[in-house]
């Protein structure tokens, strides 16, 4: 069976500070794999996608980055945080197609101080 | 894009009564997900239905396409029920499985 993980659970970080939190898919192989930001309240926003390998497309222009160094491996990184950059991130994982049905990690709360 | 929107925003429930949560999206859709977001943050998948009806234990749930929404029926319902209900959806033009969520359905099952 398929399985993401993602971590850290929680994170605080100081305004300025770099940021990279990282997830990882198995079970399954060239996965399309999602970032998605929950800010306080409860929507969920999309930030960014991958088709493979070094295919990312952002969906929101922001302070934040992310790249797919290998096949099943997806990172969100900043070089400076800043304080709205605090919520809840999420990344997830389809089979590659249309429509096909998404799974998401357990989410990373980062808190910038 | 496509709008997603979910209704009632807040919902109360005495132990053991049925609910029905609602999702009504804007466009065609190829993905139609249901999910209970826990205490935790996590979201759990409770259904994939871009057409049609599935059941699983004491939760169903009805996506009318051509009409262009989606129910979730919460019956028995129970404490551990409690929690944030989203529903999301990719546009039927959309590539992938890029989800467009709805604000959620926050629901309180009282003992």
């Amino acid at each position: 069976s398929q399985t993401i993980h993602q971590w850290p659970a929680t994170l605080v970080q100081p305004v300025g500070s770099p940021l990279s939190l990282e997830c990882t898919v198995e079970g399954t192989s060239n996965p399309n794999l999602y970032w998605y930001r929950q800010a306080a309240g409860r929507g969920l926003q999309l930030l960014f996608y991958s088709v493979g390998i070094g295919q990312i497309s952002s969906e929101v222009p922001q302070n934040l980055s992310a790249s797919r160094p290998q096949d099943r491996q997806f990172i969100l990184s900043s070089k400076k945080l800043l304080l709205s950059d605090s919520g809840f991130y999420l990344c997830a994982w389809s089979r590659q197609g249309v429509g096909t049905e998404a799974f998401f990690g357990q989410g990373t709360r980062l808190t910038v101080v | 894009g496509i709008q997603v929107e979910q209704s009632p925003p807040d919902l109360i429930l005495q132990e053991g009564a049925n609910s029905t949560l609602r999702c009504n999206f804007s466009d065609s859709v190829n993905n139609l997900q249901w999910f209970h977001q826990n205490p935790w943050g996590q979201l759990i998948n409770l259904f994939y239905i871009p057409s049609g009806t599935k059941q699983n234990g004491r939760l169903s749930a009805t996506t009318v396409a051509t009409e262009r929404y989606s129910l979730l029926y919460i019956s028995s319902s129970q404490t551990t029920d409690s929690g944030v209900y989203f529903c999301a959806a990719t546009p039927y033009t959309g590539a992938n499985s890029k989800l467009t969520f709805g604000k959620g359905i926050t629901l309180s099952v009282r003992p």
